[in-house]
């Protein structure tokens, strides 16, 4: 099946540092899409991209959809203690019978130390 | 805004006993998804439905149903509950089944089996 490996798994950094992280996989999507979870909650979508090479921001938060469509990159600048939680991205492939499952990667841990 | 609403937030019940979630999307998104979240794991697609009419099959088991209703509400039945069953249930919505077309989840119901 599908596979998103997304990494890094975790990370550690301090307020105001930047963070990115990023997912690839063998397989193209036609959309790739990035959400927070907090603990016991479900995710929520930060951010969404539609189009191969497009770069959206929102605030803080800045994501692009790899040119090849197999990856994409999550980046947050200036990081505060909200921004602690689980971050996944999630390909989507339109087309058929699949009306938008999404595949999703492993996660990526966010402790931000104040 | 409306959200995504799913009861019960949290279950617990006993091996080989039935349990029944339900998801109310968001008003006027008709189509509904079912992903299932171990802990520390990613969540996991399992079943949809677009208009009343199941859309697509994930690696939901033989021993789980669901369906959704003229109200566009939907219900996931599992019987015979495992203890490999214990998870967080979420249900997401978006308004049809374009590429575009955002999703956006519930809070999820936490199903514990003791």
């Amino acid at each position: 099946g599908q596979q998103l490996n997304q990494s890094p798994q975790s990370m550690f950094i301090q307020e105001g540092e930047d963070v990115s992280m990023n997912c690839t996989s063998s397989s193209i999507f036609n959309t790739w899409l990035w959400y927070k979870q907090d603990p016991g909650e479900g995710p929520v979508l930060l951010i969404a991209l539609y189009k191969a090479g497009e770069l959206t921001s929102n605030g803080r938060l800045t994501a692009q959809f790899g040119i090849t469509r197999k990856d994409s990159f999550l980046n947050i600048s200036a990081s505060i203690p909200s921004d602690v939680g689980i971050y996944f991205c999630a390909g989507l492939r339109a087309g058929g019978t699949s009306y938008g499952k999404l595949t999703f990667g492993q996660g990526t841990i966010l402790t931000v130390h104040p | 805004a409306a959200g995504v609403i799913q009861s019960p937030r949290h279950l617990i019940k006993e091996k080989r006993e039935t349990a029944t979630l339900k998801c109310y999307p968001i008003p006027r998104h008709d189509t509904v998804y079912w992903y299932q979240q171990g802990p520390g794991q990613d969540p996991q697609f399992l079943i949809s439905f677009y208009e009343k009419m199941q859309s697509d099959k994930g690696s939901i088991p033989d021993r789980f149903s669901a369906q959704q209703f003229s109200d566009y509400h939907s219900e996931l039945n599992m019987s015979s509950l495992e203890l490999g069953d214990s998870a967080l249930y979420f249900c997401a919505s978006r308004p049809g089944t374009a590429a575009n077309e955002k999703l956006f989840f519930g809070s999820g119901t936490q199903l514990s089996v003791l």
